[in-house]
């Protein structure tokens, strides 16, 4: 099976800016969920989608969004970027979430200047 | 916020020695994973112990959960230097935080040839 794939890879955008980043999960995985990835605060849960539905949240601000398509696709949108947004973020798939094993991608490393 | 702490947050071996890496966590957990990741990718899952069980193993991995210490080490034998990376733990279920991964700070394992 093809691994979990994320598109851009990198990408550079200006503050108040807005992004869109892609997730392909692999396939058959219903679960996406998001990682932010900072020196700083290290890896952190951004949100879970399952099922087109969003099961699970942590503890960012509302500039960042999710959703997932019916092919279990995933895209998150941050708005009105900030430089502390500058950060690697990850994608990972699994088959059910939780108690299961997640499948990262390779991430899309986003600079905000 | 990050759940666990991990000890050490830096190690450095030479080839053919054991690594031993240490994580705690605060909270209930139904499982625990270790992730590895190389420099600014991906992360990589090597193993997932469910709170039940005591030990487990993978090819060269050994991971040992104690639950009423809150704490878990994975060792890897007879290490190579393509082992060199960070190494994640992650707690996952629970009550509250369902699929989600809390991830600790990580440790760098260095492998001198």
């Amino acid at each position: 099976k093809a691994g979990v794939t994320q598109t851009p890879r990198y990408l550079i955008k200006t503050r108040g800016q807005q992004v869109t980043l892609s997730c392909s999960p692999i396939s058959g995985h219903r679960s996406v969920s998001w990682y932010q990835q900072t020196p700083g605060q290290g890896l952190q849960f951004l949100f879970e989608y399952f099922s087109e539905t969003q099961r699970n949240k942590g503890n960012f601000p509302g500039r960042f969004s999710g959703r997932q398509f019916s092919n279990s696709r995933s895209e998150m949108n941050v708005s009105t970027l900030e430089l502390g947004d500058s950060a690697l973020y990850l994608c990972a798939s699994s088959f059910e979430g939780q108690g299961y094993e997640q499948y990262f991608g390779p991430g899309t490393r986003l600079t905000v200047t | 916020s990050q759940q666990g702490e991990e000890d050490p947050q830096a190690l450095s071996i030479q080839e053919g020695e054991n690594a031993t890496m240490n994580c705690s966590y605060k909270t209930s957990i139904n499982n625990l994973q270790w992730y590895r990741q190389n420099s600014g990718r991906g992360l990589v899952h090597l193993i997932l112990i469910r709170s039940n069980e005591r030990e487990k193993h993978s090819g060269r991995l050994r991971v040992t959960l104690d639950t009423s210490k809150k704490s878990s080490s994975l060792l890897i034998t007879a290490s190579r230097a393509a082992d060199t990376a960070s190494y994640f733990c992650a707690t996952g279920g629970g009550e509250t935080s369902g699929s989600r991964l809390t991830f600790g700070e990580g440790t760098q394992l260095t492998v001198n040839p």
